[in-house]
């Protein structure tokens, strides 16, 4: 069974850059496709894109297209999520989740932004 | 770009009374859906995938149906535990996935 455990919380500045990581166990790495979704103060969950590993293939949701870059560390086993251009609309909590029915969820991150 | 529709937006069942939750997809999804229960300060929980298998650990009052674009989650018999906020989400196309809005479910 796959574990993933994210990065702590980050308060940021409206126009900066924030990037979260999500470091994977238990699992082959090369097995595994992580995902990543926003969960904004009391709104739904939102799909972000997704990181392929076995393809080494990354595909975003068209509205974060511009702005979010999904990566990953072979080595370490993490995936990471980089937002820029940030504003106040991006706070909220992102979850890394692996598979297309994401049966493992991480801790989630708390994202701030403050203007 | 598929878009998910859930109705209703909140659900208010007596315990025991169930529960029936629907999703509804912009285009057909055959049966390339999941559904996930979301209690406050958690994380979502995976309840259904292939529109209807159970994920492990799953109670047999949780049950789903459908495909192409029509899909329910039914809650036999409704208990104080299983109040908080349902997702559906389709995978159908590769890594191009999409979650509807959620139905808040609560005790009557």
């Amino acid at each position: 069974q796959v574990l993933l455990v994210q990065s702590g919380p980050e308060v940021t500045n409206s126009g900066s850059s924030v990037k979260v990581s999500c470091k994977t166990s238990g699992k082959s790495f090369q097995s595994l496709s992580i995902n990543w979704v926003r969960q904004a103060p009391g709104q739904g969950l939102e799909w972000v894109g997704i990181f392929t590993a076995s393809v080494d293939v990354t595909n975003y949701a068209p509205r974060f297209q511009d702005r979010v870059t999904i990566s990953a560390d072979t080595s370490t086993k993490t995936v990471y999520m980089e937002i820029t251009g940030l504003r106040s609309e991006d706070t909220g909590v992102y979850f890394c989740a692996s598979g297309s029915y994401m049966d493992v969820w991480g801790n989630g991150t708390t994202v701030v932004v403050s203007s | 770009e598929v878009v998910m529709t859930q109705s209703p937006a909140t659900l208010s069942v007596s315990p025991g009374e169930r529960a029936t939750l629907s999703c509804r997809a912009s285009q057909s999804v055959s049966n390339n859906l999941a559904w996930y229960q979301q209690k406050p300060g958690q994380a979502p929980r995976l309840l259904i995938f292939g529109a209807s298998t159970r994920a492990t650990g799953i109670p047999v009052r949780f049950s789903g149906s459908g495909s192409g674009t029509v899909f329910t989650l039914t809650i036999s018999s409704l208990r104080a535990e299983d109040i908080g906020v349902y997702y559906c989400q389709q995978y159908d196309k590769w890594a191009l996935y999409s979650f509807g809005q959620g139905t808040t479910v609560d005790l009557k």
